[in-house]
């Protein structure tokens, strides 16, 4: 059971617009800034976004995201078929010591 | 540009003691905050911990009392040991550089991840 709570699954046709939502606590996404995760198959997790809305570089502006109170959400447009992978939402969670969480993992896929 | 390549002994023993290192190249470990993450079969990520120069460290708290991070400058790499491992420890182990500033707080550098089976 994740501390962050995103969908196992999304899906578009290509050129299609997609978002993945978010969903956490005051301890968590309330209180800190989010960022984004992309896993490609048989690969390591590379950085998306940071800091809320902030595109890590080379990352096209199809990627954007955005946050609300407790929630957040990435939003894939102009959606492309190696955009299909994994995407991890993840914050800094204030509860007991203090730790990084992840969400569940939402995996894309583009029909 | 950083490069991280995570090493280690290969297969662990149930009840044993996990022991992974992180060589950083290109830039050094000074002044910056390191991470391993986990990600076991077919399951999501799983931040395990991080340490910052050498000497101060935070842990997840589901793993705390079997966790140590530590880090050699002078060899610019860091190390993850976990202790009394279980089959539920299987996982791809990856290290990351930590970002943490003026709020934000972001992996932005992996290494490409190492597997470790736990078995006997």
């Amino acid at each position: 059971q994740s501390v962050l709570t995103q969908p196992p699954s999304a899906s578009g046709t290509p050129g299609q617009r997609v978002i993945i939502s978010c969903s956490g606590s005051s301890s968590n996404i309330g209180g800190h800034t989010v960022n984004w995760y992309q896993q490609l198959p048989g690969t390591a997790p590379k950085l998306l976004i940071y800091s809320d809305n902030q595109r890590s570089s080379g990352v096209p502006d199809r990627f954007s995201a955005s946050k609300s109170g407790t929630s957040a959400s990435l939003a894939i447009s102009g959606l492309q078929s190696d955009d299909e992978a994994y995407y991890y939402c993840a914050a800094w969670d204030d509860s007991l010591t203090g730790h990084m969480v992840f969400g569940g993992g939402t995996k894309l896929t583009v029909l | 540009q950083v490069q991280l390549q995570e090493s280690g002994p290969g297969p662990v023993k149930p009840s044993e003691t996990l022991s992974l290192t992180c060589t950083v190249s290109g830039g050094f470990i000074r002044n910056y905050y390191w991470s391993w993450i986990r990600q076991p079969p077919g399951k999501g990520l799983e931040w395990i911990g991080e340490i910052y120069n050498e000497g101060n460290t935070k842990y997840n708290p589901s793993l705390k009392s079997r966790v140590t991070i530590s880090a050699d400058r002078s060899k610019n790499n860091f190390s993850l040991r976990l202790n009394s491992v279980t089959a539920a420890d299987s996982a791809i182990y990856y290290c990351a550089r930590h970002v943490r500033s003026w709020g934000a707080s972001y992996l932005d550098v992996w290494g490409k991840g190492t597997p470790v089976t736990v078995s006997s």
